[in-house]
């Protein structure tokens, strides 16, 4: 089970935002060091697209305001500085296990 | 550049089927884990049901055992998701997705199709 935490939070442009994620068992793969943790951004009536992927690698193109961080159960998605387009909803994603589980999302808004 | 795009969605009453469709291009689809992700309205994402590249392996959510089936044919670079047994419960939008080379990071995401169950 992924749980994320605030399930909601609005801040200012320019103010840096801190999503947690926790996992209920451990998701580093000891045989290559890797957290199979992933973070997702979903805005309105859109597809998710991936930011993140074992738990502090940007995808391709991925704003350099965004970093994940975290090892083993716990982890953090930080906006440095919250722009206007990030608004939506993030998720986080275990895919040590399969089927890969999801976290229920947080909404960031702009206050 | 990568495209899934879905087909085969619509309204269907409890207990029927449906037969969810993916066409796949841009990348070398018979290298690739593949993921069928679903979103109910105003609600969080979960993983349905996932298929290795050669289609030997697959893996469902408790919810969806014994009534989906996953598959994919890579000489036609498309997934494909058989529902049967739909519950009202099902009513979401249903992603087809492309994991990270070997694992299930879902780099590429569909624009999704919206399966309706109701009476």
């Amino acid at each position: 089970v992924m749980t994320q935490s605030p399930d909601s939070l609005a801040l200012s442009l320019g103010e840096r935002a801190t999503i947690t994620c926790k996992s209920s068992h451990d998701i580093l793969y000891r045989s290559n060091n890797k957290n199979y943790l992933a973070w997702y951004q979903q805005k309105l009536g859109q597809p998710p697209k991936m930011l993140i992927y074992w738990a502090s690698t940007r995808a391709s193109g991925v704003p350099d305001r965004f970093s994940g961080s975290g090892s083993g159960t716990d982890f953090t998605l930080t906006i440095s500085s919250l722009q206007a387009e990030d608004v939506a909803v993030y998720y986080c994603q275990q895919y040590y296990d399969t089927p890969p589980t999801f976290g229920q999302g947080t909404k960031v808004e702009i206050k | 550049e990568v495209q899934l795009v879905e087909s085969g969605g619509g309204l269907v009453q409890p207990g029927g089927s449906l037969r969810l469709s993916c066409a796949a291009s841009g990348f070398p689809f018979s290298s690739y884990w593949m993921t069928w992700v679903r979103q109910a309205p105003g609600k969080g994402l979960e993983c349905v049901a996932n298929i290795n590249p050669d289609g030997t392996q697959k893996f469902y959510v408790d919810s969806v055992k014994g009534r989906f089936t996953i598959s994919r044919d890579n000489t036609k670079n498309s997934l494909y998701l058989q529902m049967d047994s739909l519950r009202v419960e099902d009513t979401a939008v249903y992603f087809c997705t492309k994991g990270i080379l070997g694992y299930l990071a879902l780099d590429n995401w569909g624009q999704g199709s919206l399966v309706t169950v109701s009476s």
